[in-house]
């Protein structure tokens, strides 16, 4: 069973198009979140979701709108695409910190690769 | 800006040697630091982590260090096998998300080529 997985694994879409990730864990845990990984291998964390609510946004254009309709789901809209926004997406799932005597690290899902033409 | 770096982007070894993956941290209120290993097409898999008031801690084949006084952290990997290659993170958790999370920054990457 794939723990955190997202679709699709390939977007290929010209500029200007709207479009959808999504991703869902079935680890049940509390906190998503999407990264964006650029050429240079570099990770940033978009967006934190705990428990259907947002808790971290970076500074990303407001063309990024992340919805979580329940604790396992977490997709990721992008209006007005734009060659910039050409990256690998990931989403990540972990467990709260609360009341864990230990570290709980972040699950990610394979990526979706997004090439805008 | 960043704050997690790292000294070398790839480092390339002999299967069968030990491996030293290097990096710098600049943020002294980090109270969890973690190493992350890529393979290729897949997402980042969590490999160890320290907490910030100990200096070293062990797993299987891999040991991390950490050195506040310089800021440094390093993964060690015993007898590197050609499964080991892949770009590997370290990252740093600064305090706490809201609603209890976890919330790594993490550094830019080395890539570790491990030689038949």
């Amino acid at each position: 069973d794939t723990a955190v997985s997202q679709t699709p694994k390939y977007l290929v879409t010209q500029m200007g198009n709207d479009k959808s990730i999504k991703c869902e864990q079935n680890l049940g845990h509390d906190t998503m979140y999407w990264y964006k990984q650029d050429s240079k291998k570099f990770l940033k964390i978009m967006f934190s979701y705990n428990n259907k609510e947002l808790i971290i946004n970076e500074t990303v254009p407001n063309r990024f709108s992340p919805k979580s309709p329940d604790k396992a789901h977490l997709n990721l809209h992008i209006n007005s695409l734009e060659l910039g926004d050409s990256a690998v997406y990931f989403c990540a799932s972990s467990q709260d910190r609360a009341g864990q005597g230990q570290y709980q690290p972040q699950h990610f899902g394979d990526g979706t690769r997004l090439s805008i033409l | 800006g960043e704050s997690v770096g790292l000294h070398l982007p790839t480092l390339s070894v002999q299967e069968g040697d030990n491996s030293i993956i290097n990096c710098a941290y600049s943020n002294s209120a980090s109270d969890y630091f973690i190493w992350y290993k890529q393979e290729s097409g897949k997402g980042p898999q969590f490999i160890i982590d320290i907490r910030s008031n100990m200096d070293k801690r062990q797993g299987q084949r891999v040991t991390v260090l950490l050195n506040k006084t310089v800021k440094h952290l390093s993964l060690q990997i015993a007898a590197t096998q050609p499964g080991d290659s892949a770009v590997y993170f370290c990252a740093e958790n600064i305090g706490l998300g809201s609603g209890g999370s976890y919330i790594p920054t993490f550094g830019r990457g080395t890539s570790l080529i491990v030689h038949p």
